[in-house]
């Protein structure tokens, strides 16, 4: 069975400060996803990362892969209020591709 | 592109009541998706389409649960004899066929229901 597991689950930044949000999962996957989800909303994609060593950056926001640890992270740069969210990690495998299994969200909240 | 569509936005009922949720997805897209989202925890996977296809269904779909998507455009979600577990967020997605291009799924806004 896929486990996908991040930390922290709660996250309380400051603005301006750096931070990392990691995602770890258990087996053998092709792609990772990041979603971002604001309070009673829908997910938003940010990012899918489809090999090892991936890197994508969007603002003030990067994610990276490395498959052979199983990880990925998601670094913020000098937060702002706006980033304040929810941010899930998600993967699947080749012969199931859209079948996500999701980690439980960090929920990133950004203080002046 | 004017996005995934989920009808109704809430949706409250009593115990033992049957509802229907609607999803209609991207145009393009072929496949079709239903998750399911409790407070405080990611989606979990129900269900998805291919055109008309249903290729897998989530152990957690028990058979009061049944899923339809005729002609391979919208999607109905049916629950039948509601329990009060069923009290969740339902989210629908749709993306192309293929994950090679890298093409994440896109979420609709979901169906909250709530079983007093």
């Amino acid at each position: 069975e896929l486990k996908v597991e991040q930390n922290p689950l709660f996250l309380s930044m400051q603005e301006g400060k750096n931070y990392t949000i990691y995602c770890n999962y258990s087996t053998t996957s092709d792609r990772l996803y990041w979603y971002r989800q604001d309070p009673g909303k829908s997910l938003e994609s940010l990012f899918v990362l489809l090999s090892n060593g991936a890197v994508k950056q969007e603002g003030r926001l990067m994610a990276s892969l490395d498959t052979k640890a199983r990880l990925s992270t998601l670094h913020i740069t000098a937060a702002v209020h706006d980033l304040s969210a929810t941010y899930f990690c998600a993967v699947d495998m080749k012969t199931s591709y859209g079948k996500l299994t999701f980690g439980q969200g960090t929920i990133l909240t950004v203080h002046p | 592109d004017t996005g995934v569509s989920q009808d109704p936005r809430h949706k409250i009922t009593k115990r033992g009541q049957n509802v229907t949720f609607r999803c209609d997805p991207i145009s393009e897209h072929n496949r079709l998706y239903w998750y399911r989202q409790t407070l405080g925890q990611g989606p979990e996977f129900l269900t998805y389409f291919q055109n008309e296809a249903q290729l897998e269904k989530s152990r957690l779909l028990s058979d009061r649960f049944s899923a339809e998507r005729p002609k391979g455009s919208f999607s109905t979600l049916e629950i039948q004899r509601t329990e009060q577990g069923d009290s969740a967020m339902y989210l629908c997605a749709s993306s192309p066929q293929t994950g090679r291009s890298g093409s994440p799924l896109h979420f609709g806004n979901g169906t909250r229901l709530t079983v007093t």
